[in-house]
């Protein structure tokens, strides 16, 4: 059973391009969430989603950020005319059901804005 | 607000035991987990607590007094493969996770 994929695992961006970060769940997992790490810093909630819902936005700002998870497919964080305070670690992870106190976590994705 | 508390750093030797803290302040609390991180990679689930008490998994366990709004990742048997940082998170009604400040482990031979 494949654990959660992301890629790509690298992604450098100049200011004010886009980035589209791509998350593909466990099998059997519907729901998937967005975390971004810092350097030195903790894991900071962005987003939680279930098929073509999102369930819970409060931690992703406001402009330049969106996040989908289609019918079919992986899911998508997108971030419009990046900035260099977006350079950090993307992660992705899924769980099995309604009870998120157990989730699986990607490898990541680390952006760099330059 | 809130926040978990962790320290920052701790050190211990080899085959030693260690325990990392964490003290919460939340609202709606539905348990407290507890996560490995090797070197900025994927962090790995390593303990839940929902209820009082402990919780063994083999050389973790883990410690939750929702009283004092507090819990605490032992780990004993210490070997340089935990040299790790951990993260106490918990989580809300939105299952999304809140994690806390993180504890860097250096395990000294």
């Amino acid at each position: 059973n494949a654990g959660v994929m992301q890629n790509p695992r690298h992604l450098v961006r100049r200011r004010g391009q886009e980035a589209r970060l791509r998350c593909s769940p466990m099998k059997g997992h519907s729901h998937v969430y967005w975390y971004r790490q810092l350097p030195e810093e903790g894991l900071k909630f962005m987003v939680y989603l279930q098929k073509e819902n999102i369930i819970d936005e409060s931690g992703m700002p406001k402009e330049r950020f969106s996040a989908e998870f289609p019918k079919e497919g992986p899911s998508i964080l997108r971030i419009q005319q990046v900035v260099r305070g977006d350079s950090a670690a993307y992660f992705c992870a899924s769980s099995p059901g309604d009870s998120g106190d157990e989730q699986y976590f990607g490898p990541g994705t680390r952006l760099t804005v330059t | 607000g809130q926040s978990l508390e962790q320290p920052s750093e701790v050190t211990a030797v080899e085959g030693a035991i260690v325990q990392i803290n964490c003290t919460y302040q939340t609202s709606g609390f539905y348990g407290l987990s507890w996560y490995q991180q090797h070197d900025g990679g994927a962090p790995t689930f390593l303990s839940y607590n929902a209820l009082d008490g402990l919780e063994e998994t083999g050389r973790f366990s883990s410690f939750l007094s929702r009283s004092d709004s507090y819990g605490y990742l032992l780990l004993q048997e210490l070997q340089m493969k935990d040299s790790a940082s951990y993260f106490c998170a918990h989580g809300g009604a939105t299952n999304k996770l809140i994690f806390g400040t993180g504890t860097l482990l250096a395990v000294q031979p």
